[in-house]
């Protein structure tokens, strides 16, 4: 089953607000990533981090590697229509030896009124 | 570039019967991966192959389902026996070399559908 726990399970903001998501797990990462997924389509990854306590942008996106290495937050600045979608965290658990063995969490449903 | 492509979109089918699904890779990538998502839930690991060997199947829920990668590029899910909980949508990635931290590319998946 899943691993990592998303909240919130959804938002609902206006045009123009800034959104935080963040994602737990019981289990240590050494790599955490951040995908959105839009209807009909598959993930797309946004940002991805390597390192503990690490804070990296892509634009309007900004994400965190938590100190602990068990969570990771991601910010959106100034939200517009098009950043409606899902939006996942992800990565392959520390220890493990299959690199490729993803594990995402639930997803976190973002719905931005114009 | 073309990007990874699966076929078909869309596959309804009756329970108990086979379905096979199709991923094609990005070109060059020699890391592909299955996943399976369930409505309202995150893409689930399924199998990953490196080349044409599978390194990692672990995430198979059972021997119904099985995966070939022949020629260490196209790659087929097939489903045996079909039942309705195997209705999701099925996504394929791959990746240039399967290294730790590597960009997955996903498909656009193939949503199944089981009556």
């Amino acid at each position: 089953g899943q691993q990592l726990n998303q909240s919130p399970q959804s938002m609902f903001i206006q045009e123009g607000e800034d959104v935080s998501m963040n994602c737990t797990s019981s289990s240590i990462f050494n790599t955490w990533l951040w995908y959105k997924q839009d209807p009909g389509e598959g993930p797309v990854l946004l940002i991805a981090l390597y390192k503990a306590g690490e804070l990296t942008s892509n634009g309007r996106l900004t994400a965190q590697f938590g100190i602990t290495r068990k969570d990771s937050f991601l910010n959106i600045s100034a939200s517009i229509p098009s950043d409606v979608g899902i939006y996942f965290c992800a990565g392959p658990r520390a220890g493990g030896t299959s690199y490729g063995k993803l594990t995402f969490g639930q997803g976190t449903i973002l719905t931005v009124h114009p | 570039g073309a990007g990874v492509s699966q076929t078909p979109s869309n596959k309804v089918t009756e329970k108990g019967k086979y379905v096979e699904l199709r991923c094609d890779p990005i070109s060059g990538h020699t890391a592909l991966y299955w996943y399976r998502q369930s409505l309202g839930q995150g893409p689930e690991f399924l199998i990953y192959f490196q080349g044409t060997g599978a390194a990692d199947d672990s995430g198979l829920p059972n021997d119904r389902f099985f995966a070939v990668r022949p020629e260490g590029s196209v790659s087929t899910l097939k489903i045996q026996r079909t039942e309705r909980g195997d209705s999701a949508v099925y996504l394929c990635a791959s990746s240039l070399g399967g290294r730790a931290g590597e960009t997955q590319y996903f498909g656009p998946g193939t949503r199944l559908l089981v009556l």
